[in-house]
């Protein structure tokens, strides 16, 4: 079965540092796609970015960026100096290559003070 | 701004009661999702349609049914709600559903809020 694990319930930091939120996901499948997604207060969701299982290749997009690690089965993000306004929850997504549903991760809420 | 809207916003009813959650997807999106976020059971998929059938379902409850509608709307209807029913309602949708082709990043509606007393 699929599963997503996000340890790390709530974090807490103060502006300008950098963050790691941790992602470790279980399948079977070799073909899978692994997303973030962001939640801000305002409660919608957000896609932050999209990854494909044969495709290990890391990611940066401005502050944020993405370690994708297969060996490990995780998929990283870090989001450096960090600001405010990434107060957030952040969830990690998981699917198959079949029927599109997403498997999500409990979430980790980022809290970044002033 | 997502391209994917929901009606209502916020919802509050009764016990036993039964309500209709409304979604546009974003123009020329096939693939409609539905999930619900509550704090117990964190975000979890309910049921999948794509271009008017469905395609997938998650643990979704009988009391729950969906349907997609031939301009790609598609509504949720909760009937005989509970207690246990009051959570954040999402919907989704993706460009494509292609099997053995992958297909594309989801993109989420607002949310209906739904509480019931």
């Amino acid at each position: 079965a699929q599963k997503v694990t996000q340890a790390q319930t709530e974090i807490s930091v103060v502006e300008k540092e950098d963050v790691t939120l941790d992602c470790v996901y279980e399948t079977r499948d070799t073909t899978y796609y692994l997303f973030w997604y962001k939640q801000p207060p305002s409660g919608e969701l957000v896609f932050l970015i999209r990854r494909n299982s044969f495709d290990e290749q890391n990611e940066i997009s401005g502050r944020y960026s993405w370690n994708f690690q297969k060996s490990t089965s995780s998929f990283n993000f870090t989001i450096t100096a960090s600001q405010v306004v990434d107060s957030a929850v952040y969830f990690c997504a998981l699917t198959d290559n079949q029927g599109g549903k997403l498997i999500f991760g409990q979430g980790t809420e980022l809290s970044v003070k002033p | 701004d997502s391209g994917v809207t929901q009606t209502p916003k916020h919802l509050i009813t009764a016990t036993g009661q039964r309500v209709t959650l409304r979604c546009s997807p974003r123009s020329g999106d096939l693939s409609v999702y539905w999930y619900q976020q509550s704090l117990d059971q964190g975000l979890q998929f309910l049921i999948q349609y794509y271009n008017g059938e469905e395609r997938a379902k998650g643990n979704i409850l009988e009391r729950f049914s969906a349907q997609q509608f031939p301009d790609l709307h598609s509504e949720l209807n909760l009937s005989s709600l509970e207690l246990g029913d009051s959570a954040l309602y999402f919907c989704a949708s993706s460009a494509t559903y292609l099997p053995g082709q992958g297909y594309n990043e989801q993109f989420f509606g607002p949310g209906t809020r739904l509480t019931v007393l």
